[in-house]
């Protein structure tokens, strides 16, 4: 059964770039077949798509995060991860990590990430 | 992109049944079979209840039934339960994205 967590700071600054990373365990990114995504959702919001990547392809982020978001994958780590540069508060949210690009079909736990100074 | 549109409410007894409808463009919705609904506890991570317009994927119960004319789909739960009480999120492929719905609260009275 394939399981995804996601590992990030918690807390970081207006200004500065958040981080972070989900671990695939129970599967390897590179056997393929999957694209690996984040998506985020905002205290009491919908969801948000941000972006995904395939483990041998260029990433696909969201036009509307205008260049901030960058995502890119180790398959050594098995694991997979987001930057995302120029926080505002307008970035806190909880942060998921899933299995595909439309059809999410494994989420993590989510990992809630405050901007705050 | 704009998200796609969905009712920010629907409510219903036990054992009635219930349609939630996700409205998108001819770019999105109209356009691919690729169209999923997700099912949002509180607290917790969303959940896959149907991919590619109707399927359901293994272990989903079979009360759960999606849909789609032109360029609006829909989600159809029967028998409602309690524990069908949740939020529910609509997704659609594009060439360039993925788009996701506003949410639907789903009241189970």
């Amino acid at each position: 059964q394939v399981q995804l967590q996601e590992s990030g700071p918690g807390l970081v600054k207006p200004s500065q770039t958040l981080s972070v990373t989900c671990t695939v365990s129970g599967g390897s990114i590179s056997s393929g077949g999957y694209y690996w995504s984040w998506i985020r959702q905002h205290p009491g919001k919908g969801l948000e798509w941000i972006g995904y990547i395939y483990y041998s392809g260029s990433p696909y982020h969201n036009p509307s995060l205008k260049s901030r978001a960058t995502i890119s994958v180790d398959t050594s780590k098995n694991q997979f991860s987001l930057k995302l540069s120029s926080v505002t508060a307008a970035d806190t949210a909880v942060y998921y990590c899933a299995r595909g690009a439309y059809d999410f079909d494994m989420w993590g736990q989510g990992t809630l990430v405050t901007v705050s100074s | 992109q704009s998200a796609l549109t969905q009712p920010a409410s629907v409510s219903g007894s036990p054992g009635q049944s219930i349609t939630i409808s996700c409205t998108g463009t001819s770019s999105d919705v109209g356009g691919y079979k690729y169209v999923s609904w997700f099912q949002q506890h509180p607290g917790k991570a969303p959940k896959l209840m149907i991919y590619d317009v109707n399927n359901r994927p293994s272990g989903v119960s079979n009360r759960f039934s999606g849909s789609k004319s032109g360029n609006t789909a829909s989600l159809t739960i029967s028998g409602l339960q309690a524990e069908d009480e949740a939020d529910y999120y609509c997704s659609s492929y594009t060439s360039s994205s993925t788009l996701f719905g506003g949410g639907t609260k789903l009241t189970v009275l």
